[in-house]
């Protein structure tokens, strides 16, 4: 199993340009999730998607998802701001939804993350 | 809201010391906390999870205690090596109507002096 792959690495974009972030994990988790991570702030919880078709945002605008499927989580950043430069880092779990409290293998494995620069 | 804290944000301590790191949460109503390491420039690697139910867990030279009641966690290191340099990480994953959520605490960056 690769896990939790992430592409690309690095890179910098311009103000207003729009990009997308590839995530994809091969253990068949239903859980996904993006966080950003920024010097003095720690990891901060962006989207996630409980299974594939469903999605939900915890922070407003400029990012924008989609999970077609149960492996493939993308972010997308519609209109770049210097405000998204950050580290990215993806997430998945076997964490299920309502009614399914006695799983319990909640473990979230994490992806290498993307270092995105904003000019 | 649940508010995770990690004191301190950085510790040194000599090759071969056994160390403790904190972990705090507000809530007691969690399912689960993790303890994570990242190297620099890196992804996180999950170290331990303890179970709401559970009191402590082992791997290694790592042992993770958690006292719900009083919102702590512990990772205890043992006779620790310049590999264990990183930061480390806790997180507690929360309820939310079937959207569970993980809450991160800013980590403590941890230097083993050769």
């Amino acid at each position: 199993n690769a896990g939790v792959t992430q592409t690309p690495k690095f890179h910098i974009l311009k103000t207003g340009q729009s990009m997308t972030l590839q995530c994809a994990q091969d253990m068949n988790h239903g859980y996904m999730s993006w966080y950003r991570q920024d010097p003095g702030m720690g990891l901060r919880l962006i989207y996630y998607s409980a299974a594939a078709g469903t999605t939900d945002k915890e922070v407003p605008n400029g990012y924008n998802v989609s999970r077609l499927n149960t492996e493939d989580f993308p972010l997308r950043l519609v209109s770049a701001a210097p405000s998204q430069t950050s580290v990215y880092l993806c997430a998945s779990s076997q964490l299920l939804g309502s009614g399914q409290r006695e799983v319990t293998d909640y473990e979230q494995y994490f992806g290498p993350g993307t270092r995105l620069t904003v000019t | 809201k649940q508010e995770v804290t990690q004191i301190p944000a950085a510790l040194s301590v000599p090759e071969g010391e056994n160390l403790v790191l904190n972990c705090s949460f507000t809530d007691s109503a969690i399912y689960n906390l993790q303890w994570f390491r990242q190297d620099p420039g890196k992804g996180l690697t999950s170290l331990l999870l303890i179970q709401s139910s559970q009191r402590e867990q082992t791997s290694g030279r790592l042992n993770a205690s958690l006292d719900k009641s009083s919102g702590r966690s512990t990772l205890y290191i043992a006779a620790s090596q310049p590999g264990d340099s990183a930061t480390y990480l806790c997180a507690v994953l929360i309820p939310n109507f079937g959207n569970e959520k993980l809450t991160f605490g800013t980590g403590t960056r941890l230097t083993i002096i050769p």
